[in-house]
């Protein structure tokens, strides 16, 4: 069975550093792109970035891009969104998920809540 | 970027009866369009893949069709579970997708 398990929610100050993971089971991780989808408090679903785990090759939604770092240790099957500056607008929801390209995303991890204040 | 609208932003509904969700992509995307059904405190759940294939385990009274830019999700039959978010994406952009501003469906 495939499955998605994120790390527990956190709670931090603007400026501080930030890793989140998503650790996939149930299938071969190197082999399928895994993305992370944000939802801000009573909001819709935002698409922030993919990265293949085979090669690392990571692209990134312009809104995102230079704000986070999406990474993987294949050795632990993890995919991590990574800030490090953190500000009170990044407190939300991440989800990470399995791309299945045409055929949608079947495969969501629970979602992590980010907290940040002062 | 290709924009996901969709309408209406909230509707009101009591269980029997038929609902209808549009989706419109500011340009064409073939039938690349998929629906998400997304309950409180919960991710969201994959209803509909290429406009108009039911994912695995989805009850039938959930149906999608359209092509080009111009898409609908229908649920034939309310259901009290059925009430929750909704949400379209579209996959046309390969690995860089974008997804509608969700549909609450409520309980008249």
């Amino acid at each position: 069975e495939v499955q998605l398990v994120q790390s527990g929610a956190e709670v931090k100050k603007p400026g501080e550093s930030l890793n989140i993971s998503c650790k996939g089971s149930g299938y071969t991780f190197a082999n399928y792109w895994i993305g992370w989808v944000r939802q801000m408090p009573g909001k819709g679903l935002e698409w922030m970035g993919i990265i293949y785990p085979g090669d690392s090759d990571a692209r990134y939604s312009p809104s995102f891009e230079g704000q986070v770092s999406i990474s993987t240790d294949n050795s632990i099957s993890t995919a991590y969104v990574q800030w490090s500056s953190l500000k009170a607008s990044d407190t939300a929801i991440y989800f990470c998920v399995r791309d299945g390209g045409n055929s949608g995303i079947a495969y969501w991890g629970q979602g992590t809540l980010v907290t940040v204040s002062s | 970027d290709i924009q996901m609208t969709q309408s209406p932003s909230s509707l009101s509904a009591s269980v029997g009866d038929r609902v209808t969700i549009t989706c419109r992509a500011s340009q064409t995307i073939s039938t690349s369009l998929n629906w998400y059904q997304q309950r409180p405190g919960k991710a969201p759940k994959l209803l509909i893949f290429a406009a108009s294939s039911l994912q695995s385990g989805v009850p039938s009274r959930f149906s999608g069709s359209g092509s080009g830019t111009d898409f609908t999700l229908t649920i034939s039959s309310l259901q009290p579970e059925d009430f929750a978010t909704y949400y379209c994406q579209q996959s046309y952009t390969t690995l860089m997708y974008t997804f509608g501003q969700g549909t609450k469906l409520e309980i008249k």
